[in-house]
C-alpha cells in the first residue's frame, strides 16, 4: 500500500521566509498527488492538487508544489510565507480510485 | 448548507459508553468518506461509501467501529465501548462524481474518551 511520509513536523519561520516542505511517497506508477492546509480552528482545504501535465502545480495563496517522478517527491513551496500562512499542512496522495492516503503533517509556524 | 457538515463538534464520553458521530456531505456528491486525526499520526482512513455499492470498511480499526450511510446522504459513524485510545477528532468528507475528484473536509467532531 501507498504511504506518504513527510519529514518536517515542525516549522518556523519569519515573515518573509522561503518555505519548503518535504513530501514523498512510497511507489511510482500514476500517482495524483495533493497538499491539503488546516488553518487554526478551520477544517481541511485543498491547496493544490497534481494529476498530469506540467510537474510544477500552482496553487491558491502563493503556493507551489512540484512533482519529481524520479525522487517519489511533491515538495510544496512558497518564496515569501506571511504571518497568516501559520497552519498545519498535509501531503496526500491517492491510491486507486478512490482512497487518499495522508502524511501525518507539517505544523507550519510563521513569526511576525 | 454549502460545505460538509458534522455533529457533534465536541463530545466528551466515559470509557465505555457508545458514541454516534453525524456527517452530512454536500448536496450532490456521491462520494462519503470518515478519517480519524490523532495527534501526530495525521489522517488514518475508516470507511468509504460511493452511491448504493458496497462500503469499503478496510480502514476500520476494529469491530467496535460501524458506520452506515442512509439514502445515499447522511452518515452517521457508532463506536461502541469507547476506549480512551478512540479519543481523535473524527473527519468526514465527501466529493462529487467522478469518483475520485478533490475530497471536501468538514470541520470534524472531536472526541474526548475519559
Amino acid at each position: 500500500a501507498q504511504s506518504v511520509s513527510q519529514h518536517n513536523h515542525h516549522v518556523i519561520l519569519s515573515e518573509a521566509a522561503s518555505l519548503e516542505l518535504g513530501c514523498n511517497y512510497s511507489y511510482g506508477g500514476t500517482v495524483n498527488l495533493f497538499w491539503y492546509v488546516q488553518y487554526p480552528g478551520q477544517h481541511l482545504q485543498l491547496l493544490l492538487k497534481y494529476f498530469s501535465g506540467d510537474p510544477l502545480v500552482k496553487g491558491i495563496k502563493g503556493f507551489e508544489a512540484e512533482f519529481i517522478k524520479s525522487k517519489f517527491s511533491f515538495n510544496l513551496r512558497k518564496p515569501s510565507v506571511q504571518w497568516s500562512d501559520t497552519a498545519e499542512y498535509f501531503c496526500a496522495v491517492k491510491e486507486g480510485t478512490y482512497k487518499y492516503i495522508f502524511g501525518t503533517g507539517t505544523r507550519l509556524k510563521v513569526l511576525a | 448548507g454549502a460545505g460538509v457538515s458534522q455533529s457533534p463538534s465536541n463530545k466528551v464520553t466515559e470509557k465505555g459508553k457508545d458514541v454516534e458521530l453525524r456527517c452530512d456531505p454536500i448536496s450532490g456528491h456521491t462520494a462519503l468518506y470518515w478519517y480519524r486525526q490523532s495527534l501526530g499520526q495525521g489522517l488514518e482512513f475508516l470507511i468509504y461509501f460511493q452511491g448504493n455499492s458496497a462500503p469499503d470498511k478496510s480502514g476500520l480499526p476494529s469491530d467496535r467501529f460501524s458506520a452506515e450511510r442512509t439514502g445515499g446522504s447522511v452518515s452517521t459513524l457508532t463506536i461502541q465501548r469507547t476506549q480512551q485510545e478512540d479519543s481523535a477528532v473524527y473527519l468526514c468528507a465527501s466529493s462529487p462524481p467522478p469518483t475520485g475528484n478533490t475530497i471536501y473536509f468538514g470541520e470534524g467532531s472531536w472526541l474526548t474518551v475519559v
